[in-house]
């Protein structure tokens, strides 16, 4: 079967740092994504792995293992701005289909 | 250049009656997709097509049909609505498999009485 873990939701404070965490398990893997996304609003593409190790992009990194089915999304300097929902995605091999997490609500408080 | 556009943003359905969700992209892309998203269950794939006249079945199809006659164009429709089909529905796009993510459109908002 297909499934992706994530934790429902988060509490961080402002110009901290937090790390959500992602596992999966797919029939097949061709890259993990991430996504934020604002209430009411569409999907935006955050990053992208097919390789082992850390992406990084300014304030956002992501991190894959996949012998261990395992993501992490590392947000620092939090701002309250970044407050939404974070999907963890996973493209299947044959790369036609995107499996999608329920989603990580994450709160910024001041 | 707009991106992925969706018609209408909300649509208030009684049980039975039949509505299409229209989906454009100006980007050239070959794949589109439609999702639903509904509390607690992250974004579900309805269908999907590889490029233009071909369509398949993701994971809940049911209910839902799709056509692909025109690249830029996706639509999906409803024969009979159901209130198990108030959800947000999105379309996506890319312009091809592996490392291209999916663009999204804004979303429709459909409520089924």
């Amino acid at each position: 079967g297909q499934n992706i873990d994530q934790p429902t939701e988060m509490t961080a404070t402002e110009g901290a740092i937090v790390q959500i965490n992602c596992t999966y398990q797919t029939s097949g893997f061709n890259g993990l994504f991430w996504y934020q996304q604002h209430a009411g609003e569409a999907p935006t593409f955050l990053s992208y792995n097919v390789l082992d190790g850390l992406e990084e992009k300014g304030r956002f990194s992501s991190f894959l293992s996949r012998s261990k089915g395992y993501s992490y999304l590392l947000l620092k300097e939090l701002q309250m701005k970044d407050s939404a929902s974070y999907l963890c995605a996973v493209r299947n091999t044959g790369g036609f289909k995107t499996i999608f997490g329920a989603g990580t609500r994450l709160f910024v408080k001041a | 250049n707009a991106g992925v556009t969706q018609t209408p943003k909300f649509r208030v359905l009684k049980t039975g009656q039949s509505m299409t969700l229209l989906c454009a992209q100006d980007m050239n892309h070959e794949y589109m997709y439609w999702y639903r998203q509904d509390p607690g269950m992250g974004l579900r794939l309805i269908h999907y097509s590889v490029g233009e006249g071909t369509t398949a079945k993701g994971e809940v199809p049911d209910g839902y049909n799709v056509s692909r006659l025109k690249k830029q164009n996706f639509l999906l429709g409803l024969e009979s609505a159901a209130p198990s089909q108030t959800s947000v529905y999105f379309c996506a796009s890319t312009f091809r498999r592996g490392g291209e993510t999916q663009y999204f459109g804004p979303g429709t908002r459909l409520l089924v009485l």
